[in-house]
């Protein structure tokens, strides 16, 4: 059983569309997380969820915004995609959110291309 | 979260062990060591996470310097499936992945 999914595994696009990207992890988890790896190899948090709620979000634009129906599921949905938007994302689920060990599982990664 | 200092890239013999070392001299009393590694776009893979203790698992040991100011991954024989980036990572609340080292097991 795959622990940490992501669909779909590539998306191509063009300028300015909306697109989503689904994350589903059957871990029993509480805390998600959206990365971000871009040409450069940088791998970035971009946001975190615990239990639903956001719980971390680093310097993104407002056109990115997670949603988590429930605590197994962290959806990425990003508007009005620009050429930089190119990247591999990856998502992440970890047992907690806090200190201390908190291992994380990551996702197989979605390439967006961004056209 | 404390930075840590990873070497570029290194070469390793395949069948000898590879030696990977970290610096994080801002650690806090607190902060673990984890160490991931990143075989090519696939997602980060975790590999063993120590406090103070040195660690042993079936993937790898971590050394751990007594003032916990640095650290290296052993990886006792290198196989060229090995051939990876390899991020050291010292944490309290996220993770912050730095540039890693780009490890290459030579045949």
């Amino acid at each position: 059983d795959t622990a940490v999914s992501q669909t779909p595994k590539y998306l191509v696009t063009q300028m300015g569309n909306d697109k989503s990207i689904k994350c589903e992890q059957n871990l029993g988890h509480d805390t998600m997380y959206w990365y971000k790896q871009d040409s450069k190899k940088f791998l970035k948090i971009m946001f975190s969820y615990n239990n639903k709620e956001l719980i971390i979000n680093e310097t993104v634009p407002n056109r990115f915004s997670p949603k988590s129906p429930d605590k197994a599921h962290l959806n990425l949905h990003i508007n009005s995609l620009e050429l930089g938007d190119s990247a591999v994302y990856f998502c992440a689920s970890s047992p907690q959110s806090g200190g201390g060990y908190n291992e994380q599982f990551f996702g197989p990664g979605t390439r967006l291309t961004v056209l | 979260d404390a930075k840590t200092t990873q070497p570029p890239s290194m070469d390793c013999a395949e069948g000898r062990a590879a030696n990977l070392p970290c610096n994080h001299s801002t650690i806090s009393g607190n902060e673990y060591v984890y160490w991931y590694r990143q075989i090519h776009s696939q997602g980060p893979q975790y590999i063993i996470h120590g406090l103070k203790n040195n660690e042993t698992n079936e993937m790898a040991s971590l050394i751990i310097t007594e003032d916990r100011k640095s650290s290296t991954l052993i990886l006792p024989h290198a196989t060229l499936r090995d051939t990876a980036v390899y991020y050291c990572i010292v944490t309290g609340n996220q993770f912050y992945f730095g540039t890693g080292t780009s490890l290459t097991v030579i045949p």
